[in-house]
């Protein structure tokens, strides 16, 4: 069975420092992964998206930015945080097969505080 | 554009009662529509999603929902709701006729069940 991994749980950061969080999916090949925030335990924002190794499609133009080294490795990056950034980070992965819905399904999240 | 809007903030309902979730959506094509439950902390789980076919889709822990094309809602419903049901839920949607993979969420709904 497929499962999503994301670390690290918590983070918590002093605005101006770089990020790295990583995403990585187990028991499936070539899926499509996506970088999501939730902010104020709402609204989930779309992120990045990408179909495939060094694939990313931006959402939504800041100061994050998104790579994918490897099939099921994700990772959402920034050089200098902002205090904006503060959110739950989710990452998501669906596979396409026809008739299929593609149909996501989101890893357990990492929580982000910037002071 | 594809949109989602989820009407009430907070649905209160007292166990055993039946509760209703209510979503409405727009897209420019045909839908893909799905329903997501978040607990305090985690991420999204998959409860159900409707493709095609019959409008009554059943999912996951006794929810269902249905399909209205022509009122464009995809309601979430459960006959006898349970004090564990208590979360935030998510109805999204994926115009498939844009090819764009990425799902479109309402702001979410807070379902309260009293003992």
């Amino acid at each position: 069975s497929q499962t999503i991994h994301q670390w690290p749980a918590t983070l918590v950061q002093p605005v101006g420092s770089p990020l790295s969080l990583e995403c990585t999916v187990e028991g499936t090949s070539n899926p499509n992964l996506y970088w999501y925030r939730q902010a104020a335990g709402r609204g989930l924002q779309l992120l990045f998206y990408s179909v495939g190794i060094g694939q990313i499609s931006s959402e939504v133009p800041q100061n994050l930015s998104a790579s994918r080294p490897q099939d099921r490795q994700f990772i959402l990056s920034s050089k200098k945080l902002l205090l904006s950034d503060s959110g739950f980070y989710l990452c998501a992965w669906s596979v396409w097969t026809s008739g299929d819905t593609d149909t996501q399904y989101f890893g357990p999240g990492t929580r982000l505080t910037v002071l | 554009a594809q949109s989602v809007a989820q009407p009430e903030d907070q649905v209160n309902v007292a166990e055993g009662n039946p509760l209703t979730v209510k979503c409405t959506y727009s897209v420019s094509g045909n839908p893909y529509l799905f329903w997501y439950v978040q607990y305090p902390n985690r991420g999204l789980q998959f409860l159900l999603k409707y493709i095609t076919g019959d409008n009554l889709v059943k999912g996951s822990y006794g929810f269902e929902a249905e399909f209205n094309k022509s009122q464009t809602s995809f309601h979430l419903k459960k006959p006898s709701a349970l004090v564990s049901d208590s979360a935030l839920y998510f109805c999204a949607v994926r115009d498939i006729n844009t090819g764009r993979r990425a799902l479109t969420f309402g702001s979410g709904t807070r379902l309260q069940v009293q003992p």
